[in-house]
């Protein structure tokens, strides 16, 4: 079935810091990929998603591209402000595995100033 | 325009018990899906509900059923609760059954 790994948290940077959280996938199929972001008190929302392979998904300021030949869809972000802590979640959907959305654990994100 | 919002935020039960939570979905959504989250865990999918039907159902027991009304709300029923149904349950929204899901902040159950 379909199954996603992502770094173990928290992650603690300093403001303005290069952010990347690790996500790696297992899919039978060509899945679609996503992130997800919970903010403190909030829902989640999607921050950004690829459908096929070596799609860069992109949204305030983060990006991840997916690497089929890898199976993974690292999130990057050049310059972190404290506003971006949360907890980021890595997802996938399709690729022939179950229903739904497969979600990662989670990677609690927190930006110091 | 309001977004998902789920009711009740928090409630407590004792194993054995049934419970019921309710969604009422983005305003033009006609989808609803609910996921369950362990502490410490990413969402689960239990099943998804387009057009009153249940559409697609992950890896849950009978014991998790659900509803979808004419007006697109939802409710998540589980009987015989077990301590291990202690999670956050969140429903999302969308606008058709592949389309983008938003998501409610949650029902917390607490099952003693």
């Amino acid at each position: 079935g379909n199954s996603v790994t992502q770094m173990e948290g928290p992650v603690t940077l300093s403001e303005e810091a290069f952010l990347t959280i690790n996500c790696t996938y297992t899919a039978t199929g060509y899945p679609s990929l996503f992130w997800y972001v919970q903010y403190p008190g909030e829902g989640l929302q999607l921050l950004l998603k690829a459908t096929k392979a070596d799609d860069k998904g992109s949204n305030k300021g983060f990006e991840a591209t997916y690497r089929k030949e890898t199976t993974s869809f690292h999130l990057e972000k050049g310059s972190v402000q404290v506003s971006d802590s949360a907890v980021y979640f890595c997802a996938l959907e399709g690729g022939g595995g179950a229903d739904g959305l497969t979600f990662g654990k989670g990677t609690h994100l927190i930006i110091q100033p | 325009d309001a977004g998902v919002t789920q009711s009740p935020t928090h409630l407590i039960k004792t194993r054995g018990q049934q419970v019921t939570l309710r969604c009422s979905p983005k305003s033009g959504h006609d989808t609803v899906s609910w996921y369950q989250q362990a502490l410490g865990q990413g969402p689960q999918f239990i099943f998804q509900y387009y057009e009153e039907e249940e559409r697609q159902r992950g890896n849950f027991p009978d014991r998790f059923s659900g509803h979808q009304f004419p007006n697109y709300s939802s409710e998540l029923n589980v009987n015989a609760l077990l301590l291990g149904d202690s999670a956050l349950y969140l429903c999302a929204s969308s606008l058709s059954p592949t389309g983008e899901l938003f998501f409610g902040e949650g029902s917390r159950l607490t099952v003693l």
